[in-house]
This record gives structure tokens, sequence and C-alpha cells, in this order.
């Protein structure tokens, strides 16, 4: 089944770091760039950046630049998006999305809430 | 970087209705521009990519078209699984921005 199962919930305090995952499967992996998006509750979506899984090149949204990072694991076709120095305004659902034709995102993961709160 | 607008912010319609989104990007986007359709609790899902394509699995009443700068999605004939809220996205550069969305309830 062609899929992107991410990690789940995540409670941060202001100031810390988050890394959370995304598992690919059914399809080859180093084949499609991962793209992240958020979407903070009752908000439309923002897009962070993506990753190449084949070279591990990457690209990020120019607000984000000095805070995210983006990796992958090729032995377990998974994908990682770490953001440091949360603050509450990070507050929102995480997703990862497969990019397609048009550099679309034709394949989403179920999405990973991650709250920060003091 | 572009700026996506999209009108209306929300509209209220009946089954069977033809209800038209449209989208404006700030530059030229040529045909990358996707139209997603969110419901509550879920993930986005691509309906239309490059302007006016459907994604497979997609019925056939949602219609995507448009170029450069104006692009409209279409439902030809609202279906009760239609309500729900209609994002337009640019990914003609980066960062690859959204419109604000356009939501779609019950009249």
């Amino acid at each position: 089944q062609v899929q992107l199962v991410q990690s789940g919930a995540e409670m941060k305090r202001p100031g810390a770091s988050m890394k959370i995952s995304c598992k690919a499967s059914g399809y080859m992996f180093t084949g499609y760039y991962i793209q992240w998006v958020r979407q903070a509750p009752g908000h439309a979506l923002e897009w962070l950046g993506w990753i190449n899984p084949y070279s591990s090149s990457t690209v990020y949204g120019r607000e984000f630049q000095d805070r995210i990072t983006l990796s992958r694991d090729t032995s377990i076709n998974t994908v990682y998006l770490e953001l440091t120095g949360l603050t509450s305004d990070d507050t929102a659902f995480y997703y990862c999305t497969r990019r397609g034709l048009s550099a679309s995102m034709d394949l989403w993961g179920q999405g990973t809430l991650v709250t920060v709160s003091s | 970087d572009i700026q996506m607008t999209q009108s209306p912010t929300s509209l209220s319609a009946s089954v069977g209705d033809r209800v038209t989104v449209t989208c404006r990007a700030s530059q030229n986007v040529h045909n990358y521009l996707n139209w997603y359709q969110q419901k509550p609790g879920e993930a986005p899902k691509l309906l239309i990519y490059g302007a006016s394509s459907l994604q497979g699995g997609v019925p056939s009443r949602f219609v995507g078209s448009g170029s450069g700068t104006d692009f409209t999605l279409t439902i030809t004939s609202l279906q009760p699984d239609d309500f729900a809220t209609y994002y337009c996205q640019q990914s003609y550069s980066t960062p690859q921005g959204f419109g604000p969305g356009t939501r779609v309830d019950v009249k």
C-alpha cells in the first residue's frame, strides 16, 4: 500500500527542539521528493521545505532557514523534520507529502500534532 | 515570494449547485497550480495538478482551469461529500505558497 506514516503527537516546551518522522512504503523511496507542510489550528497551510531522498539535497523556506533540518535514512525509507527554538507559534499539525506531477503534493501523511506550551 | 489569494473566503451551497472558487497568484506561475480538498480532522487531498489535470480517483465533477495568474476550480454539481475547505497552491517557485482557503458549507 502506497502511504506515508508519521510519528505520533508531541508536546514541547518553548525553546526546545522537535524531530518527527515520516516513513514511506509502497513505492520507490528515492524516486520522489518529500515536502513538509504545516497547519496551525484553524489556519491555512504553510510550506516548510523539501528533501530529495536520493541525494539528500534540501531546500528550506526562508523564514525557517536557520532552525530547520530535513534528513533521511534510506535503509528504513524514512524522512525526518527537525525544528529548533520552538515557540507557541510552532504549534501546528505537521504533514509530510510526496512530490508528484507539476510538483504537486500527491500523497500525504496523516499529520503529526506538535504542541508548544509552557 | 509569490502570494496566493482566493475568493470567496466561504460560500454556502446546496447539493446539485455549480460552485466556482477563484485563485490568483501575485506573479505568473504558468500552469504550476494545484488544488486540494481538506475535511475537518483530515489531511488535505490533491484534486487537480498542473492547473487542469485531474488526480487519479478524483470525480470528474471537479474541473480546474486557468493559466498565468488567474485560476478557477469548478465543482459542476455539488455532492454531499464535497462540503470541505479548498486550497490552491503554486508549485512554480519556492516557497510554494498556499491560498488562504475557501470553505464550502451547506446552505
